[in-house]
């Protein structure tokens, strides 16, 4: 499958836990979005990279919200003291740049319960 | 980016085609209607995208009218996996605001036997 991959695709953790998602794009593909989903919304937009820059932050991404892409391939997103509000569908999408438009594929995320 | 309005919920019957309209009279030049829809527990799965013209691909049809400030998606023939969240989207070309993608509330497109 060449497709947009996350792992885990569940996470259940404890209120303050940390935890960590990770996420692999399409290979070749130059750009990567992070997105969250509670129950009933849509997506939404969190932040995204160029390569290895972190082009765009949310302010949804508070202080307790790390991500990165070191090497310009896979990404991690971390939570850092998680809290119940933190549960939710965590989607990444990966795009290549470069083209009149860059559409974005979604991989299948990662739902987190914060107990 | 340009607000889109979408009714909540349409019905179809299989093997019918399914019209789901797209209001974005806000619209600028340089923004492009996409569309992705979303089945239950997975991530969403990119459909279609125009910006003038009317597009169609394998999946879908994409008429956007003359002043851009609608559009339709068409399946041209839904069948029971077509029941799924559809979201309009309008989305810039370029800028600071580039990278990201607005989703409303969408159309619950519910596909009957």
């Amino acid at each position: 499958d060449t497709g947009v991959s996350q792992d885990p695709r569940h996470k259940i953790t404890k209120r303050g836990q940390n935890v960590t998602f990770r996420c692999d794009p399409i290979s070749e593909h130059n750009r990567l979005y992070w997105y969250r989903q509670t129950l009933g919304q849509g997506p939404e937009f969190l932040t995204y990279f160029q390569n290895e820059a972190q082009l765009e932050k949310s302010r949804l991404l508070s202080d307790r919200f790390s991500a990165e892409r070191p090497k310009g391939s896979f990404s991690t997103l971390e939570i850092q003291r998680t809290e119940q509000g933190d549960s939710a569908m965590y989607l990444c999408a990966s795009s290549l740049s470069g083209l009149s438009t860059d559409t974005q594929y979604f991989g299948p995320g990662t739902r987190l319960t914060v107990l | 980016d340009a607000k889109t309005t979408q009714p909540p919920s349409m019905d179809c019957a299989e093997g019918r085609a399914a019209n789901l309209p797209c209001n974005h009279s806000t619209i600028s030049g340089n923004e492009y209607v996409y569309w992705y829809r979303q089945i239950h527990s997975q991530g969403p799965q990119y459909i279609i995208h125009g910006l003038k013209n009317n597009e169609t691909n394998e999946m879908a049809s994409l008429i956007i009218t003359e002043d851009r400030k609608s559009s339709t998606l068409i399946l041209p023939h839904a069948t029971l996996r077509d029941t799924a969240v559809y979201y309009c989207i309008v989305r810039v070309s370029r800028g600071t605001s580039y990278g990201k993608l607005t989703f409303g509330q969408g159309t619950i497109l519910t596909v009957h036997p």
